[in-house]
């Protein structure tokens, strides 16, 4: 069965650093998303991507964010300078369509010291 | 205003039970809805979809949409230990971009 997968499944990093979280979506999808997850809270939605371009993006998703679909078959998420409070889980998610049926990755375990 | 609402429970109820699961959205331009399921540590899994007004059925599962009172319900029948885990409600809205927007969940607590 198809699925989305992400890399890597935990990063720990100090903060101020770069950090790049990695997602192969299903194959023949189109439409792409990051979701972030805070222990103990809930999904909340980072942006969404079609056509290689970002269609929305929550206020979360400020300018130390940054998405990009490189080759083809993956899709990134970059944080510029890692804070604290970046600490979560991030989900990387794609669809066939833009209704909302979304299938998602295992997740990266981000955590920033 | 929060966009999706939900009782974040626990609800708990007996193995065999019905368990019903609620939520409210703000943004009448929401378009489709969504039930995912999450077990803990886990990434959120797909397990209904419900676009018009009415019920609708997939085996134990029955999602209800109204969207004059913007209320979804998913209704789980005979339900089972393994059903044990916290349930998101979510909308999707497609104005200009498109976002699917999640609840906080409601923990859902089947006993044995």
């Amino acid at each position: 069965e198809p699925e989305v997968t992400q890399t890597p499944s935990h990063q720990v990093t100090q903060m101020g650093q770069e950090v790049i979280l990695r997602c192969v979506p299903i194959s023949n999808h189109l439409y792409f998303y990051w979701y972030r997850q805070i222990l103990g809270q809930k999904v909340e939605f980072l942006v969404s991507f079609y056509n290689n371009e970002i269609s929305e993006k929550s206020e979360i998703f400020d300018d130390q964010f940054s998405v990009e679909r490189p080759d083809g078959s993956n899709f990134t998420l970059k944080i510029r300078s890692t804070k604290l409070e970046d600490s979560a889980m991030y989900f990387c998610a794609s669809s066939a369509d833009n209704t909302g049926e979304l299938f998602f990755g295992e997740g990266s375990r981000l955590t920033v010291l | 205003q929060k966009e999706v609402e939900q009782n974040s429970g626990p609800l708990s109820v007996p193995e065999g039970a019905i368990a019903s699961l609620n939520c409210t959205y703000s943004d009448r331009g929401s378009q489709s809805f969504f039930w995912y399921r999450q077990y803990s540590g886990k990434s959120p899994e797909l397990i209904m979809f419900i676009y018009s007004n009415g019920d609708k059925e997939d085996g134990r599962f029955t999602a209800q949409l109204n969207k004059a009172s913007q209320y979804v319900s998913l209704l789980i029948r005979d339900s089972q230990p393994s059903d044990s885990a916290t349930y998101l409600c979510a909308s999707n809205l497609i104005r200009g971009g498109f976002k699917t927007i999640f609840g906080a969940g409601t923990r859902l607590f089947v006993k044995a």
